[in-house]
């Protein structure tokens, strides 16, 4: 079975620091889909990124960077640099299978509090 | 702005009743599902519907239906209310048919008196 476990439910850090936000999923599929999404204060759910099993590769879009790393099935998240608008709930989530269009098995999110 | 839209924002109603929440999909995606996020269980799968047809069922309890009409748009449907029902109800949608991203919509927050 699916299941995504974010062990970290609160961090608190500095405005300014880095922060590493840690994802470890387990499947039995060999190809499936890992997310990360970021739920700020106001509620909605926002995509930041999609990444198959088949790539390996580690993703850096501006203070974000994603590391992914098949032989500890983990998928962890940094800020660099957190600022104030970095509070948030992150999730990360998983969908199995080739198609990568089945519904989405989240963790229980982590908490980021980033003080000014 | 994801591009999905979700229709009321806020419902407050009481036990026993029944209410309807709306989802329209972004402009060209065939899939949309529905999710429930509550404290206690979190970001939870209820129905996936494809391109007017079922395709997958999560948790969703008996009390639950939803549908998706030939314009695309979806509905869920809940009904005999309980307290446990209070909860944020995401619509997300994607492309459909291959592998892709759900984008969710800005979520009906419920709560049930």
């Amino acid at each position: 079975a699916q299941k995504v476990t974010q062990a970290q439910t609160e961090i608190s850090v500095v405005e300014k620091e880095d922060v590493t936000l840690d994802c470890v999923y387990e499947t039995r599929d060999t190809t499936y889909y890992l997310f990360w999404y970021k739920q700020p204060p106001s509620g909605e759910l926002v995509f930041l990124i999609r990444r198959n099993s088949f790539d390996e590769q580690n993703e850096i879009s501006g203070r974000y960077s994603w590391n992914f790393q098949k032989s500890t099935s983990s998928f962890n998240f940094t800020i660099t640099a957190s600022q104030v608008v970095d509070s948030a709930v992150y999730f990360c989530a998983l969908s199995e299978g080739a198609s990568g269009n089945t519904p989405l098995v989240f963790g229980k999110g982590t908490r980021l509090s980033v003080i000014a | 702005d994801s591009g999905v839209t979700q229709t009321p924002k806020h419902l407050i109603t009481a036990t026993g009743q029944r209410v309807t929440l709306r989802c329209s999909p972004r402009s060209g995606d065939l899939s949309v599902y529905w999710y429930q996020q509550s404290l206690d269980q979190g970001l939870q799968f209820l129905i996936q519907y494809y391109n007017g047809e079922e395709r997958a069922k999560g948790n969703i309890l008996e009390r639950f239906s939803a549908q998706q009409f030939p314009d695309l748009h979806s509905e869920l449907n809940l009904s005999s209310l309980e307290l446990g029902d209070s909860a944020l109800y995401f619509c997300a949608s994607s492309v459909g048919g291959g592998p892709d991203t759900q984008y969710f919509g800005p979520g009906t927050r419920l709560t049930v008196l």
